[in-house]
């Protein structure tokens, strides 16, 4: 099936650093989305993107799609302690018979030091 | 409140005894979808379903078996569970697009002795 690269696997910063993480495919998504695991929970979704060179934002979050529709970023701006966590980016793509299913990335692990 | 409730949170069981476990959402989604998480290998999906009495396998489905009698369960059945199924299972459903994402359950966490 479709692979999404997603980079980097984790991060190590400091309360209050802005930070940055992105995603690429080989093949076209229609939809990205960007989803956060708390620990011992299941992912919640941040941001949904449906158009490509669209640039959305959710309080200190920021996301893109990609002109080609092959990449998406988020950017985290001035880190807080509950930013932790897992970072999932996730593409959708239409086929004849509608919406495929997601195709997740293997997730940025957030760890932020006081 | 618009939810996917799974049970249980945690299993342990032995290799080989069937095992079932459950989901349930409140939102009347057309789409549901199982998935296992293990580290360093994300979130892969084992089987879904676009409704009631439709179901397909995903990317990881063997040793599992699901069904869809009722719009509102999904469960996920293990016929003879071995220690490799030892993982995090994900429950998720949404529209039919899916377009606005899925909603996901808390998790059970399974252990395979």
């Amino acid at each position: 099936g479709q692979q999404l690269n997603q980079s980097p696997q984790s991060m190590f910063i400091q309360e209050g650093e802005d930070v940055s993480m992105n995603c690429t495919s080989s093949s076209i998504f229609n939809t990205w989305l960007w989803y956060k695991q708390d620990p011992g929970e299941g992912p919640v979704l941040l941001i949904a993107l449906y158009k490509a060179g669209e640039l959305t934002s959710n309080g200190r979050l920021t996301a893109q799609f990609g002109i080609t529709r092959k990449d998406s970023f988020l950017n985290i701006s001035a880190s807080i302690p509950s930013d932790v966590g897992i970072y999932f980016c996730a593409g959708q793509s239409y086929s004849g018979g509608g919406a495929d299913g997601l195709t997740f990335g293997k997730g940025t692990h957030l760890i932020i030091q006081p | 409140e618009a939810q996917v409730t799974q049970n249980p949170r945690y299993l342990i069981t032995v290799t080989g005894k069937k095992l079932t476990v459950t989901c349930s959402q409140n939102m009347n989604h057309e789409y549901m979808s199982w998935y296992r998480q293990d580290p360093g290998l994300g979130l892969r999906q084992i089987y879904y379903s676009m409704n009631v009495e439709v179901t397909d396998k995903g990317d990881v489905p063997e040793g599992y078996k699901v069904s869809r009698k009722e719009k509102r369960n999904f469960p996920l059945i293990l016929e003879s569970p071995s220690p490799n199924q030892t993982s995090l299972y994900f429950c998720a459903s949404s529209t039919s697009t899916g377009g606005y994402g899925y909603t996901f359950g808390s998790g059970t966490r399974l252990t395979v002795v």
